[in-house]
């Protein structure tokens, strides 16, 4: 079965620092996508993210970017330039690339708090 | 795009009763999930439709649960003789089969308490 584990339940950054979130995942297969949402309080979640398992260039969207190790199956997500409004859930998500639907898996989710 | 839509955004019910949630996904989005996602935790994969063939069930989908999308459009997700352990956000997405990557795009979820 494939997992998906983010183990720092919280991350607390400085605004306009610089904050990474890691992400582990398990996996037998060889093409499949990795995601990062983002999921603001009471508010529906969205894309920051994606990367392409055979793509060996991390992607990069304006403030975020990816560190993405597929020996290693670690997706980390870092924002650069803290904004206040970054505050919320980050997810990692994963789905199989042959699969029927491509269904995401989900890590358990990492809190960011953005300080003034 | 005028994004996923869910209705209720919250609902409140006793155990035992009946709920239905509705989901309209992006309009030409063939593609339309269901999640759950408990408190502290992410979202779990329930089902999924292509078009108005539902293609694939999670062993969380317990018999009382039934999702339905009719004319491939909208979709609902109704569970009966409801349980606490219901308790939780239920989340629709949408997606293309064709284009990049299969993004799938979510609603604001429902949030459901069984009391």
């Amino acid at each position: 079965a494939q997992t998906v584990t983010q183990s720092q339940p919280e991350m607390s950054v400085q605004e306009a620092e610089t904050v990474t979130l890691s992400c582990t995942y398990d996996t037998s297969e060889s093409d499949y996508y990795l995601f990062w949402y983002k999921q603001p309080p009471s508010r529906q979640m969205i894309l920051v993210i994606r990367q392409e398992a055979y793509k060996q260039q991390n992607a990069t969207e304006n403030r975020f970017s990816v560190n993405f190790q597929k020996a290693a199956k670690s997706f980390s997500l870092k924002i650069s330039d803290s904004q206040l409004g970054d505050a919320a859930m980050y997810f990692c998500a994963y789905s199989v690339i042959k699969a029927a639907g491509n269904k995401l898996t989900f890590g358990g989710g990492t809190r960011v708090l953005v300080k003034p | 795009d005028t994004g996923v839509s869910q209705d209720p955004r919250h609902k409140i019910t006793k155990r035992g009763q009946n709920v239905t949630f509705r989901c309209d996904p992006i309009s030409e989005h063939n593609r339309l999930y269901w999640y759950r996602q408990t408190l502290g935790q992410g979202p779990e994969f329930l089902t999924y439709f292509q078009n108005e063939a539902q293609l694939e069930k999670s062993r969380l989908l317990s018999d009382r649960f039934s999702a339905e999308r009719p004319k491939g459009s909208f979709s609902t997700l109704e569970i009966q003789r409801t349980e606490q352990g219901d308790s939780a956000m239920y989340l629709c997405a949408s997606s293309r089969t064709q284009g990049p990557l299969n993004i799938q795009y979510f609603g604001a979820g429902t949030r459901l308490s069984v009391l």
